[in-house]
């Protein structure tokens, strides 16, 4: 199973650019990258997923090198509304294409006025 | 588009009774998984259903049940309750859930006294 692996918390400011970089040494060849945003007592957001190279939507970018072995998620200029548990995902399909999400810890990220 | 709804969003249940909650997917999504979310775990996921099968499960005890209905519908069961059942029961959909972005509901929180 692919596991991941992220730092725990992170702090910033706001108008600042945040990077939350995800290790996922074992990611497989059929496998995608996703990035959650959850707040408290609300279900996980989708922001972004990408398979290789750089994914850019409204709110965030996505840059995956060519080993696929890391992500790091950018969110230019982030406000206090922010803040939030960031988690990034690799899709586990499985045997026979199932679809299951397996989350880790998440980064606790706090923005700062 | 509406977004995925859960019912009921709250729940208080006593030790030994069973609960029953029900979660409706985005129209048009054929997946829907099931995610349990307590503070000392984190996100769990317990299992997913497709076009009324069960395709894949969790690490779950068979306390936790589910099934889904041919509008894609799905509820979740868990029998017995257990002080440890509190959390947030988060319910996801996808369109075919391989490899997709699944889309949360806001949870049903449920308390076991």
């Amino acid at each position: 199973l692919a596991k991941t692996t992220q730092p725990i918390s992170m702090d910033s400011y706001e108008g600042q650019e945040v990077n939350i970089t995800c290790s996922h040494n074992n990611i497989a060849t059929n496998d995608y990258i996703t990035w959650y945003q959850q707040f408290p007592s609300q279900g996980p957001r989708f922001i972004i997923q990408g398979y290789k190279t750089k994914v850019t939507n409204e709110v965030a970018s996505l840059f995956i090198p060519a080993d696929r072995k890391s992500s790091t998620l950018s969110l230019p200029r982030v406000s206090l509304s922010d803040t939030a548990v960031y988690y990034c995902l690799v899709g586990d399909a499985g045997p026979g294409g199932y679809n299951k999400l397996i989350f880790g810890a998440g980064t606790r990220l706090a923005v700062h006025p | 588009k509406a977004g995925v709804t859960q019912t009921p969003r709250y729940l208080i249940k006593t030790r030994g009774q069973q609960v029953t909650l029900s979660c409706s997917p985005i129209s048009g999504h054929r997946s829907v998984s099931w995610y349990q979310q307590t503070p000392g775990q984190g996100l769990q996921f317990l299992f997913e259903y497709f076009s009324e099968t069960q395709r894949n499960k969790g690490n779950f005890p068979g306390r936790f049940s589910g099934r889904q209905f041919s509008n894609s519908r799905s509820e979740m069961n868990v029998s017995t309750l257990e002080l440890g059942d509190s959390a947030l029961y988060l319910c996801a959909s996808s369109l075919a859930g391989y490899q997709e972005t699944q889309y949360f509901g806001p949870g049903t929180r449920l308390l076991v006294l």
